[in-house]
């Protein structure tokens, strides 16, 4: 299973911080997706991370200077950070399982930009 | 980048017909590595065929995909009331992943 946990609100201009914590399960050995729909929008693909003997992680260029994804092993997480957030960025993040196609996914967290 | 265009954009159908939903690469997908996910408001997507017409673990037999290079299709036989909802496409031969903006089967 995984359960996303984020802040809710997020100030223009600071740092979105996302975990998604698996259970039933190692993260190590497999890849990580996430994606989010903002309201109203389709789904949009952020990026990806394999944790499969080195760590490789993919991102979607339209983010990629402001995007990254890592892995704390040791809580069985996956981590998204998102920087320099602006209203474009209020959506409803997904944590995924899969680099391809995606056959699980969290339930979702509502991360909203706003002063 | 690959864009997936997908049509129509709204299907309206009765309980019981069959629905065709239509997903256009800009480039050809290789390894047909194509996804449909089926989308309820308020809950995740969730995972119908992958491989372009291998259905994920526990769905229905009622959903199948086709195609190839280009041109995929979903097809759901006889939709049953709770297939009313949102289709999502996504390639992922290539960086950046990508999905279509989606196909809305509705109840007519």
């Amino acid at each position: 299973q995984l359960q996303e946990s984020g802040p809710g609100v997020v100030k223009p201009s600071e740092t979105l911080s996302l975990t998604c914590t698996v259970s039933g399960g190692s993260i190590s050995a497999y890849c990580w997706t996430f994606v989010r729909q903002a309201p109203g929008k389709g789904l949009e693909w952020i990026g990806s991370i394999c944790n499969i003997g080195n760590v490789y992680t993919d991102y979607n260029p339209s983010l990629k200077s402001r995007v990254s994804v890592s892995v704390e092993m040791s809580k069985n997480q996956v981590l998204l950070r998102l920087e320099s957030v602006t209203a474009a960025d209020t959506a409803m993040y997904y944590c995924a399982s899969g680099h391809g196609s995606n056959d699980h996914w969290g339930p979702g967290a509502l991360v909203t930009v706003s002063s | 980048e690959t864009v997936l265009t997908q049509s129509p954009g709204t299907l309206s159908l009765s309980p019981g017909e069959r629905a065709t939903l239509s997903c256009r690469a800009s480039q050809s997908i290789r390894s047909n590595s194509l996804a449909w996910y089926q989308h309820k408001p308020g809950q995740a997507p969730r995972l119908l065929i992958s491989g372009a017409y291998s259905r994920a673990t526990g769905i229905p037999d009622r959903f199948s995909g086709s195609g190839s290079g280009t041109d995929f299709t979903l097809t759901i036989s006889r939709l049953e009331p709770e297939d009313f909802t949102v289709y999502y496409c996504q390639q992922y031969a290539t960086s950046p992943r990508t999905f279509g903006q989606g196909t809305k089967v509705e109840i007519k």
